[in-house]
Protein backbone atom coordinates (compact mmCIF):
# COMPACT_ATOMS: atom_id res chain seq x y z
CA UNK A 1 0.00 0.00 0.00
CA UNK A 2 0.83 3.53 -0.08
CA UNK A 3 3.35 5.09 2.91
CA UNK A 4 2.98 8.28 4.39
CA UNK A 5 5.53 9.60 6.86
CA UNK A 6 5.35 11.94 9.50
CA UNK A 7 7.88 13.54 11.47
CA UNK A 8 8.59 14.46 14.13
CA UNK A 9 6.11 11.49 16.17
CA UNK A 10 6.23 13.90 19.28
CA UNK A 11 7.11 17.15 20.41
CA UNK A 12 6.64 19.29 23.46
CA UNK A 13 7.25 22.82 23.31
CA UNK A 14 6.96 25.40 25.82
CA UNK A 15 3.97 27.87 25.51
CA UNK A 16 4.70 30.69 22.27
CA UNK A 17 7.03 29.09 20.24
CA UNK A 18 6.14 27.67 16.73
CA UNK A 19 6.23 23.82 15.77
CA UNK A 20 6.65 22.75 12.40
CA UNK A 21 5.36 18.93 11.42
CA UNK A 22 6.10 17.61 7.81
CA UNK A 23 4.24 15.19 5.97
CA UNK A 24 5.65 12.91 3.30
CA UNK A 25 4.47 10.87 0.76
CA UNK A 26 6.92 8.15 0.42
CA UNK A 27 5.96 5.90 -2.55
CA UNK A 28 3.25 8.22 -4.53
CA UNK A 29 2.82 11.53 -6.00
CA UNK A 30 -0.15 12.80 -3.56
CA UNK A 31 -2.62 14.97 -5.54
CA UNK A 32 -3.86 16.43 -2.50
CA UNK A 33 -2.73 15.96 1.33
CA UNK A 34 -5.14 17.06 3.96
CA UNK A 35 -4.43 17.93 7.87
CA UNK A 36 -6.46 16.45 10.87
CA UNK A 37 -6.16 17.03 15.01
CA UNK A 38 -7.61 14.48 16.96
CA UNK A 39 -8.43 15.26 21.07
CA UNK A 40 -8.57 12.26 22.88
CA UNK A 41 -11.56 9.98 22.84
CA UNK A 42 -12.68 12.48 19.87
CA UNK A 43 -13.54 11.68 16.26
CA UNK A 44 -11.00 13.05 13.96
CA UNK A 45 -11.21 16.83 12.67
CA UNK A 46 -10.36 18.06 9.62
CA UNK A 47 -8.90 21.25 9.61
CA UNK A 48 -7.50 21.94 6.36
CA UNK A 49 -7.01 21.01 2.74
CA UNK A 50 -3.82 21.36 0.63
CA UNK A 51 -3.08 20.60 -2.82
CA UNK A 52 0.45 20.99 -4.63
CA UNK A 53 1.64 24.75 -5.09
CA UNK A 54 -1.78 26.50 -4.43
CA UNK A 55 -3.56 27.88 -0.95
CA UNK A 56 -4.66 25.20 1.23
CA UNK A 57 -8.35 25.20 1.80
CA UNK A 58 -9.29 25.37 5.86
CA UNK A 59 -12.55 23.98 7.17
CA UNK A 60 -14.92 26.72 9.34
CA UNK A 61 -13.59 27.40 12.80
CA UNK A 62 -9.74 26.61 11.30
CA UNK A 63 -7.63 29.83 11.98
CA UNK A 64 -5.55 30.31 9.12
CA UNK A 65 -2.84 32.53 10.35
CA UNK A 66 -2.00 30.34 13.23
CA UNK A 67 -1.91 27.03 11.80
CA UNK A 68 0.52 27.73 8.20
CA UNK A 69 0.31 25.10 5.69
CA UNK A 70 2.87 24.81 2.55
CA UNK A 71 2.52 22.11 -0.07
CA UNK A 72 5.83 22.57 -1.78
CA UNK A 73 5.89 19.72 -3.71
CA UNK A 74 3.39 16.69 -4.76
CA UNK A 75 5.31 14.67 -1.52
CA UNK A 76 5.60 16.61 0.91
CA UNK A 77 3.15 18.92 2.73
CA UNK A 78 4.33 21.08 6.12
CA UNK A 79 1.93 22.06 9.00
CA UNK A 80 3.35 25.01 11.45
CA UNK A 81 1.48 25.72 14.57
CA UNK A 82 2.71 29.34 15.18
CA UNK A 83 2.49 30.30 18.96
CA UNK A 84 1.41 27.23 20.25
CA UNK A 85 -1.07 27.12 23.63
CA UNK A 86 -1.69 24.91 25.84
CA UNK A 87 -5.26 24.54 23.89
CA UNK A 88 -3.32 23.30 21.03
CA UNK A 89 -2.20 19.96 22.59
CA UNK A 90 -3.33 17.50 20.40
CA UNK A 91 -2.51 14.43 17.93
CA UNK A 92 -2.33 15.93 14.39
CA UNK A 93 -2.61 13.76 11.98
CA UNK A 94 -1.97 14.33 7.82
CA UNK A 95 -3.00 11.86 4.71
CA UNK A 96 -2.02 12.28 0.93
CA UNK A 97 -4.83 11.54 -1.34
CA UNK A 98 -3.86 9.02 -3.92
CA UNK A 99 -6.08 9.29 -6.97
CA UNK A 100 -6.97 6.05 -8.56
CA UNK A 101 -8.58 6.41 -12.41
CA UNK A 102 -9.60 2.54 -11.83
CA UNK A 103 -11.34 0.90 -11.00
CA UNK A 104 -14.32 3.11 -10.21
CA UNK A 105 -13.69 6.90 -9.48
CA UNK A 106 -12.56 7.44 -5.93
CA UNK A 107 -9.21 8.36 -4.00
CA UNK A 108 -8.01 6.88 -1.02
CA UNK A 109 -6.68 8.40 1.35
CA UNK A 110 -3.35 6.90 3.76
CA UNK A 111 -2.48 8.61 7.12
CA UNK A 112 0.56 9.48 8.62
CA UNK A 113 1.93 7.53 11.79
CA UNK A 114 0.63 11.28 13.51
CA UNK A 115 2.27 13.94 15.66
CA UNK A 116 1.56 14.10 19.26
CA UNK A 117 2.01 17.92 20.01
CA UNK A 118 2.61 18.84 23.43
CA UNK A 119 2.54 22.86 25.01
CA UNK A 120 3.57 23.29 28.43
CA UNK B 1 -28.20 15.61 9.88
CA UNK B 2 -24.74 14.78 9.63
CA UNK B 3 -23.05 12.97 6.91
CA UNK B 4 -21.64 10.09 7.58
CA UNK B 5 -23.47 8.35 10.87
CA UNK B 6 -22.45 5.34 12.84
CA UNK B 7 -22.91 4.00 16.25
CA UNK B 8 -20.31 4.82 18.46
CA UNK B 9 -20.81 1.79 20.30
CA UNK B 10 -19.04 0.18 22.14
CA UNK B 11 -19.61 -3.04 20.06
CA UNK B 12 -18.82 -6.29 22.10
CA UNK B 13 -18.62 -9.25 20.23
CA UNK B 14 -17.36 -12.91 21.23
CA UNK B 15 -13.67 -13.73 19.55
CA UNK B 16 -14.43 -16.27 16.40
CA UNK B 17 -17.88 -14.66 16.05
CA UNK B 18 -18.74 -12.42 13.31
CA UNK B 19 -18.59 -8.63 13.87
CA UNK B 20 -21.13 -6.58 12.06
CA UNK B 21 -20.21 -2.52 11.79
CA UNK B 22 -22.71 -0.33 10.15
CA UNK B 23 -22.45 3.50 8.54
CA UNK B 24 -25.00 5.38 6.40
CA UNK B 25 -24.85 8.31 4.57
CA UNK B 26 -26.43 11.47 3.21
CA UNK B 27 -25.36 12.36 0.25
CA UNK B 28 -26.82 10.08 -2.99
CA UNK B 29 -24.17 10.94 -5.15
CA UNK B 30 -21.10 10.04 -3.30
CA UNK B 31 -19.31 7.04 -4.70
CA UNK B 32 -16.58 6.11 -2.89
CA UNK B 33 -16.59 4.14 0.50
CA UNK B 34 -13.94 3.47 2.90
CA UNK B 35 -13.60 1.63 6.29
CA UNK B 36 -10.74 2.15 8.34
CA UNK B 37 -9.37 0.98 11.54
CA UNK B 38 -7.55 3.28 14.26
CA UNK B 39 -6.08 1.31 17.44
CA UNK B 40 -5.97 4.17 20.39
CA UNK B 41 -3.46 6.66 20.00
CA UNK B 42 -2.30 5.79 16.44
CA UNK B 43 -3.51 6.78 13.20
CA UNK B 44 -6.28 5.35 10.87
CA UNK B 45 -5.10 2.06 8.55
CA UNK B 46 -7.33 2.04 5.68
CA UNK B 47 -8.95 -1.65 5.55
CA UNK B 48 -11.18 -1.54 2.49
CA UNK B 49 -12.79 0.78 0.03
CA UNK B 50 -16.02 -0.06 -2.45
CA UNK B 51 -17.15 1.54 -5.64
CA UNK B 52 -19.99 -0.71 -6.57
CA UNK B 53 -23.05 -2.26 -5.11
CA UNK B 54 -22.70 -5.60 -3.50
CA UNK B 55 -19.95 -7.22 -1.72
CA UNK B 56 -16.31 -7.13 -1.71
CA UNK B 57 -14.29 -9.61 0.45
CA UNK B 58 -10.68 -9.36 1.09
CA UNK B 59 -9.36 -12.07 3.31
CA UNK B 60 -11.38 -11.81 6.90
CA UNK B 61 -13.25 -8.55 5.65
CA UNK B 62 -16.47 -8.14 3.83
CA UNK B 63 -17.23 -4.93 2.86
CA UNK B 64 -20.94 -4.21 1.67
CA UNK B 65 -22.78 -1.16 -0.28
CA UNK B 66 -25.77 -0.62 -0.96
CA UNK B 67 -26.49 2.87 -3.15
CA UNK B 68 -30.20 2.89 -2.81
CA UNK B 69 -30.32 2.71 0.87
CA UNK B 70 -27.15 4.81 1.67
CA UNK B 71 -25.74 2.24 3.31
CA UNK B 72 -22.28 0.59 3.85
CA UNK B 73 -21.22 -2.17 6.41
CA UNK B 74 -18.41 -3.71 7.86
CA UNK B 75 -18.38 -7.46 8.65
CA UNK B 76 -15.08 -9.18 9.92
CA UNK B 77 -15.25 -12.88 10.02
CA UNK B 78 -13.77 -15.14 13.05
CA UNK B 79 -13.14 -12.08 14.76
CA UNK B 80 -9.91 -11.44 16.97
CA UNK B 81 -8.43 -9.72 19.90
CA UNK B 82 -6.42 -8.03 17.80
CA UNK B 83 -9.21 -6.59 15.91
CA UNK B 84 -10.48 -4.77 18.52
CA UNK B 85 -10.51 -1.09 17.63
CA UNK B 86 -12.24 2.02 16.34
CA UNK B 87 -13.52 1.55 12.92
CA UNK B 88 -14.00 4.53 10.54
CA UNK B 89 -16.40 4.73 8.02
CA UNK B 90 -15.66 7.44 5.33
CA UNK B 91 -16.96 8.95 2.23
CA UNK B 92 -16.09 10.55 -0.80
CA UNK B 93 -18.24 13.49 -1.54
CA UNK B 94 -19.95 13.47 -4.75
CA UNK B 95 -19.10 17.74 -5.21
CA UNK B 96 -15.13 16.83 -4.24
CA UNK B 97 -12.46 15.48 -6.09
CA UNK B 98 -10.67 13.87 -3.61
CA UNK B 99 -11.89 15.24 0.11
CA UNK B 100 -13.71 12.54 1.92
CA UNK B 101 -16.01 12.95 4.96
CA UNK B 102 -15.72 10.52 8.54
CA UNK B 103 -18.21 8.85 10.61
CA UNK B 104 -17.28 9.56 14.12
CA UNK B 105 -16.34 5.56 14.91
CA UNK B 106 -17.75 2.70 16.03
CA UNK B 107 -15.46 1.25 18.84
CA UNK B 108 -15.51 -2.74 18.64
CA UNK B 109 -14.41 -4.90 21.53
CA UNK B 110 -13.59 -8.31 20.93
CA UNK B 111 -14.22 -10.57 24.17
CA UNK B 112 -12.26 -13.66 24.18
Amino acid sequence: GAVVSQHPSRVICKSGTSVKIECRSLDFQATTMFWYRQFPKQSLMLMATSNEGSKATYEQGVEKDKFLINHASLTLSTLTVTSAHPEDSSFYICSASLFRRSPGRGSEQYFGPGTRLTVT
Amino acid sequence: QKEVEQNSGPLSVPEGAIASLNCTYSDRGSQSFFWYRQYSGKSPELIMFIYSNGDKEDGRFTAQLNKASQYVSLLIRDSQPSDSATYLCAVRVYSSASKIIFGSGTRLSIRP
